[in-house]
């Protein structure tokens, strides 16, 4: 069973300040990892992906992956109450099928609060 | 405008009664998945498709059946329903094995 860990939250920030959303995933062989933007009552939308260690920027967001510690988080700057949103992580590992599927975290609540 | 097109959007229906959620995309997106959202639970992968005539169970496939006959549709059949699947059910497409876009979802309740 392929584990995918999230705080619930929700992570409450102040408008401007950075928000950092945490993700611990138990499959060792992830090859890559994902994260979607859920909006209250919306579907999911990919906002960021990364496939190496280190930080890959997008804007004013940032995805961090340490495969060693097999823990990815995603860095939201300048925070806005536009940002406020539930954010899945996802990691991509071989499902066993001959592909690579992805397993949703149950996704952290970010408030952003002016 | 890319899209995944789900429906119907909203269905309340009857333990029992055979039923298909369609999906459809313009993308010609090789890959199609259909997942379910319950609170507490997130989502969770019901079935997939890496193309055409090419479907694979995803995490909780019991009780449904999907078919690919073309690229552009993936529907969801629900032969016979039972409360449990009472929930909100997104399809989504991508290039490779990782959804890109997702429909706008289908919340069905079953009696």
């Amino acid at each position: 069973q392929k584990e995918v860990e999230q705080n619930s939250g929700p992570l409450s920030v102040p408008e401007g300040a950075i928000a950092s959303l945490n993700c611990t995933y138990s499959d060792r062989g992830s090859q890559s990892f994902f994260w979607y933007r859920q909006y209250s009552g919306k579907s999911p939308e990919l906002i960021m992906f990364i496939y190496s260690n280190g930080d890959k920027e997008d804007g004013r967001f940032t995805a961090q992956l340490n495969k060693a510690s097999q823990y990815v988080s995603l860095l939201i700057r300048d925070s806005q109450p536009s940002d406020s949103a539930t954010y899945l992580c996802a990691p991509q590992g071989w499902s066993g099928a001959g592909s690579y599927q992805l397993t949703f975290g149950k996704g952290t609540k970010l408030s952003v609060i002016p | 405008e890319a899209q995944v097109t789900q429906n119907p959007r909203y269905l309340i229906t009857v333990t029992g009664k055979k039923l298909t959620v369609t999906c459809s995309q313009n993308m010609n997106h090789e890959y199609m998945s259909w997942y379910r959202q319950d609170p507490g639970l997130g989502l969770r992968q019901i079935y997939y498709s890496m193309n055409v005539e090419v479907t694979d169970k995803g995490d909780v496939p019991e009780g449904y059946k999907v078919s690919r006959k073309e690229k552009r549709n993936f529907p969801l059949i629900l032969e016979s329903p039972s409360p449990n699947q009472t929930s909100l059910y997104f399809c989504a497409s991508g290039i490779t094995g990782q959804p890109q876009h997702f429909g706008d979802g289908t919340r069905l309740s079953i009696l």
